[in-house]
């Protein structure tokens, strides 16, 4: 059974750097063809994709965040890290993450998600 | 990377069918065959209804289909049921190797 629950702070001040932790168990990260993604949910708004960890250390970014996030994992740990830099108020939202689909040449979907964490930026 | 455009609402009667669209552009929804949708009720998270377009993972009701023409693709739900009010969101892979949702849509059961 696939799980994954997100944890890290859940008030950050603007213009500080927010670090979340997706901690998992079920697969490994190591695995060929395994991904982790993380997308957000501003209250009342859309789902926005932000970024994807693959098993092989590739990383793909939302283009107008790339500056600002960093994606890393701890293979050992069963952790997926997500920072992202210069927080703004507008960052408010709440953060998942997620694994993608592992069976080739039908893997661009999120089959199973975190709960969510919920991070507010305000001084 | 612009979200998908789908309408804010939908609403219908129990039993009806309803249909949502979600538009995007060749470098995504009209690119590839890989379209998925997602339910959420409030407060929870998204739950996997429809991936490549018309698949279905084990367990999601057939009241629930997919298809896709040119950049559109949509999720019918037949025999609308009153757990089927939610809010509902497409994504798409892309040209550039991301990922891109829709704005959702709030489907209510009259």
């Amino acid at each position: 059974q696939i799980t994954l629950k997100e944890s890290g702070p859940t008030l950050v001040k603007p213009t500080q750097t927010l670090t979340l932790t997706c901690t998992f168990s079920g697969f490994s990260l190591s695995t060929s063809g395994v991904a982790v993604g993380w997308i957000r949910q501003p209250p009342g708004k859309a789902l926005e994709w932000l970024a994807l960890m693959y098993w092989d250390d590739d990383k793909r970014y939302r283009p107008s965040l790339k500056s600002r996030l960093t994606i890393a994992k701890d293979t050992s740990k069963n952790q997926v890290v997500l920072t992202m830099t210069n927080m703004d108020p507008v960052d408010t939202a709440t953060y998942y993450c997620a694994h993608r689909r592992v069976v080739a040449a039908s893997r661009h979907a999120y089959d199973i998600w975190g709960q969510g964490t919920m991070v507010i930026v305000s001084s | 990377q612009s979200a998908l455009t789908q309408p804010a609402s939908v609403s219908g009667s129990p039993g009806q069918s309803i249909t949502i669209s979600c538009t995007g552009t060749s470098s995504d929804v009209g690119g590839f065959n890989y379209v998925s949708w997602y339910q959420q009720h409030p407060g929870k998270a998204p739950k996997l209804m429809i991936f490549d377009v018309s698949d279905r993972p084990s367990g999601v009701s057939n009241r629930f289909s997919g298809s896709k023409s040119g950049n559109t693709a949509s999720l019918t739900i037949s025999g609308l049921q009153a757990e089927d009010e939610a809010d509902y969101y497409c994504s798409s892979y892309t040209r550039s190797s991301t990922y891109v949702f829709g704005t959702g849509t709030k489907v209510s059961v009259l």
